[in-house]
């Protein structure tokens, strides 16, 4: 069975800070790809990332970056110098190659304050 | 940038009734699109992806028949619930994806909030 968990119901922090959001998966499958993606307080959601299981290595996209561990089966996201706009939540989602079945944690609110 | 628009914004009707949502690509060739739903209390789900002139591959659990897709242009794709019931309401989001494959960005649209009474 696919299970993904993001613990972090939510979190909060001051401007500035770093601040790394977890996501756990269980899969049984050897190639599938997890996502990231933010949904602000407006609601509509955006794309942030995709990421093929083969592909171990570490993207940096600006102030974030996708630290994947397949050993530890994590796909944790890390603001860094966060902004008051990254308020937001934060889904995490994997997706099996072979069904037809997208998962997404529950989600991770983040309230970044001024 | 890509620009995705999402018609209705919000929908309520009564049950029974079909309702549908329109996606369109603004301003790129939208080759696969997607039907999110999203619960109350922000849980997501993947409903299905379609391809430009290809039936919709539906996720696991999903009717297909209550939640038809069509994909017949490059810039629309329309979902249509039918025979609405109150448990059909949700936050219906689409998303497009243009012609140069899986490395593409997703684009949202800002979603229909479907209200059945």
């Amino acid at each position: 069975a696919q299970k993904v968990t993001q613990a972090q119901t939510e979190i909060s922090v001051v401007e500035k800070e770093d601040v790394t959001l977890d996501c756990v998966y269980e899969t049984r499958d050897t190639t599938y790809y997890l996502f990231w993606y933010k949904q602000p307080p407006s609601g509509e959601l955006v794309f942030l990332i995709r990421r093929n299981s083969f592909d171990e290595q570490n993207e940096i996209s600006g102030r974030y970056s996708w630290n994947f561990q397949k050993s530890t089966s994590s796909f944790n996201f890390t603001i860094t110098a966060s902004q008051v706009v990254d308020s937001a939540v934060y889904f995490c989602a994997l997706r099996n190659t072979g069904g037809f079945k997208t998962i997404f944690g529950a989600g991770t609110r983040l309230f970044v304050k001024a | 940038g890509a620009v995705v628009s999402q018609h209705p914004s919000r929908v309520i009707c009564k049950s029974g009734t079909s309702v549908k949502i329109e996606c369109r690509s603004l301003d790129f060739q939208a080759t696969t699109m997607f039907w999110y739903r999203q619960f109350p209390k922000q849980s997501l789900m993947l409903m299905a992806t379609s391809n430009e002139g290809s039936k919709a591959t539906y996720e696991q659990g999903v009717e297909k028949d209550k939640f038809l897709i069509n994909h017949a242009s490059l810039t629309l794709s329309t979902l249509t619930v039918t025979s609405a019931h109150p448990e059909d309401s949700s936050f219906y989001i689409c998303s497009a994806r243009g012609p140069k494959g899986l490395n593409q960005p997703q684009h949202f649209g800002d979603g229909t909030r479907l209200s059945i009474l």
